[in-house]
Parts: C-alpha cells; sequence; structure tokens
C-alpha cells in the first residue's frame, strides 16, 4: 500500500535555528498538508498546498514557516527560527482519489518529532 | 468555523467486548465527510473509517462502524469485539465537501484502553 514517508523522524534543534522537515507524498496526489500535534492535544491544521502553492493556511502558520515542493516529489516545511513553542509531532499528510477516482480520504506520514531546546 | 468535540478524554473496554466513542460536531455545510482516525503509541495517523455526509447509510469497516445522525450533528464510532491491538488514541475529524480536498478540523481525541 502507498506510504507518505516523513524525514527524519525525530529532530533536536536549537531555539532559533533554522529547520526543514521532509515529507514525500504518494506519487499521484495532488494535495498536501502539514498538521501539527503539541504532545497530548489535538492535531492542528498547518497549511495545504496545491498547484505549487498555498490552498489554505491557518493563523498558525506565520511568517516564520513556509512550504515548498522543490523537486515534484519532495514537499518540506521550513520553521526559519524555532521557538521553544515549536516542539511539537508534525505530520506530512497527502490527498488523492482512491480506487474509482471518488475522494477517498488522506494518507499521513509517521510524523517527525521535533524538539526545541 | 466547524468545531468537532469529543466529550471523553478516555474510556476503556474489556477486550472482546464493544464500546462507543462520542463525536459531535458544529457546522452550518450540509455536504461534508467525517472520518475517525487511530493514533496508537507509534502516533501514525490511520485512518479507521469515513462517512460521507449525503449518505444515510452508516459506515462500517469490519469491527468498526459508525452512528451517524445528521440532524443531532453526531457521529459515534462503535467497535466491536475489541482487540488489544485497537488501544489507542482516536480523533474524529471533520472535512468541507465544498472545497476540493480541504483541511481536516479535529476533535480533542479520546484515549481508549482495552483491558486484557
Amino acid at each position: 500500500e502507498p506510504e507518505v514517508t516523513q524525514t527524519p523522524s525525530h529532530q533536536v534543534t536549537q531555539m532559533g535555528q533554522e529547520v526543514i522537515l521532509r515529507c514525500v507524498p504518494i506519487s499521484n496526489h495532488l494535495y498536501f498538508y502539514w498538521y501539527r500535534q503539541i504532545l497530548g492535544q489535538k492535531v492542528e491544521f498547518l497549511v495545504s498546498f496545491y498547484n505549487n502553492e498555498i490552498s489554505e493556511k491557518s493563523e498558525i502558520f506565520d511568517d516564520q514557516f513556509s512550504v515548498e515542493r522543490p523537486d515534484g516529489s519532495n514537499f518540506t516545511l521550513k520553521i526559519r527560527s524555532t521557538k521553544l513553542e515549536d516542539s511539537a509531532m508534525y505530520f506530512c499528510a497527502s490527498g488523492g482519489p482512491g480506487a474509482g477516482g471518488q475522494f477517498y480520504g488522506y494518507t499521513f506520514g509517521s510524523g517527525t518529532r521535533l524538539t526545541v531546546v | 468555523a466547524q468545531t468537532v468535540t469529543q466529550s471523553q478524554p478516555e474510556m476503556s473496554v474489556q477486550e472482546a467486548e464493544t464500546v462507543t466513542l462520542s463525536c459531535t460536531y458544529d457546522t452550518s455545510e450540509s455536504d461534508y465527510y467525517l472520518f475517525w482516525y487511530k493514533q496508537p503509541p507509534s502516533r501514525q495517523m490511520i485512518l479507521v473509517i469515513r462517512q460521507e455526509a449525503y449518505k444515510q447509510q452508516n459506515a462500517t469497516e469490519n469491527r468498526f462502524s459508525v452512528n451517524f445522525q445528521k440532524a443531532a450533528k453526531s457521529f459515534s464510532l462503535k467497535i466491536s469485539d475489541s482487540q488489544l491491538g485497537d488501544a489507542a488514541m482516536y480523533f474524529c475529524a471533520y472535512r468541507s465537501a465544498g472545497v476540493s480536498y480541504g483541511k481536516l478540523t479535529f476533535g480533542q481525541g479520546t484515549i481508549l484502553t482495552v483491558h486484557p
């Protein structure tokens, strides 16, 4: 079964440093997302991406965040200057049609645990 | 804006028994999708079941079924013949059908413990 792959699985960074989280979505999917889950809390939407541009973003997704699909297969989330409160699990997801061409759902990656110290 | 509420922070069930997890949502839209996702200790998000709002028939996937009450804006998940592997955090989620592949809005989650 196709998977969404995220790397690294765990990243520790110092406050103020830039981090790039990487994702390889399912190859025939066209819609890509980043979500965040602070430990023990609910999963929150950050941004959606379609046709090489942001289609929607939440208020969490401020100027410190950016997304990119640099080479047609990878989908990255960059945090320019990390803060302690950016420590969370970051999930990439992709969306596309299931069997028969109808909308099925979203496939999530295994997540990247970001720890800012 | 749509909101999703899971009022049960924790639930427990004996192995082989049945448990129901509750979810309510608030929306002014008539067409949407609802989902249940499972998050085991590995923290991966796994789709359990989905329901299209225009379908009156409740979705089922093996031991998992939903009770979708559109007028009441309720979407509960029933797990029959519970297994130890069902222990996880369960999230209810909403997606508008008006936006192609729009974002998911999640509830707070319910931790399910399965006792042997």
